[in-house]
């Protein structure tokens, strides 16, 4: 299946710092990729929508100037966490579209990465 | 509003057996359902992909089946292991590419 990174896979930061997330599809075109947090035992929550060359579609609740979403090319999305609070601490995961003929295209999803603000 | 329900949160079996995972929704069916496989730590990994219009899924020990009359999905796992232990998710489309995922199943295999 398609491949995609994420990185890093954990970073710890202080309290009113900037904190970027990149995301990439390794060996296929990503028109549009998602951002999604996962607090512990709980399901994947939603963010963002990311399509290349426009600006994002943020969920409900998110706000965008907190979480900025920088889809800059075909393979690359990235989610800088602004002036991060310890209340962002999560996990962040992202995931790929892989368009189908069909329309149904399947999501690939990165391995994460673990924010922790002190 | 849309929603997506794993009814068991956490499932044990022996191995060997067939497990059996359920998924329901509300609302209108989703023109696809998903099946994800997480470890602990880990980003979700696709499994299987079923439409609306199929019964029936399969891949290798893998079956899942798709009800719109009981908008319900079930995902079997036969043959069980250990290895098998995880949480698996499943997610409903919602809009055009949008998923929205359950709360997911942690599942045990015990040897």
């Amino acid at each position: 299946g398609a491949v995609v990174s994420q990185h890093p896979s954990w970073v710890i930061c202080k309290s009113g710092t900037s904190v970027k997330i990149e995301c990439r599809s390794l060996d296929f075109q990503a028109t549009t990729m998602f951002w999604y947090r996962q607090f512990p035992k709980q399901s994947l929550m939603l963010m963002a929508t990311s399509n290349e060359g426009s600006k994002a579609t943020y969920e409900q609740g998110v706000e965008k100037d907190k979480f900025l979403i920088n889809h800059a090319s075909l393979t690359l999305s990235t989610l800088t966490v602004t002036s991060a609070h310890p209340e962002d601490s999560s996990f962040y995961i992202c995931s790929a579209r892989v368009p189908e003929a069909s329309g149904a295209g399947e999501q690939f999803f990165g391995p994460g990465t673990r924010l922790t603000v002190l | 509003s849309q929603k997506i329900e794993q009814n068991s949160e956490a499932l044990n079996i022996q191995e060997g057996k067939t497990a059996t995972l359920t998924c329901n929704y509300t609302n209108y069916s989703p023109a696809y359902l998903q099946w994800y496989r997480q470890d602990p730590g880990r980003g979700p990994v696709f499994l299987l992909l079923i439409r609306e219009n199929e019964k029936e899924k399969r891949k290798e020990r893998l079956k899942v089946t798709f009800d719109t009359t009981l908008k319900q999905s079930l995902f079997h796992i036969t043959a069980s292991q250990p290895a098998d232990s995880a949480t698996y998710l499943c997610a409903r489309t919602s809009g055009t590419y949008k998923y929205i995922f359950g709360t997911g199943t942690r599942l045990k295999v015990l040897a």
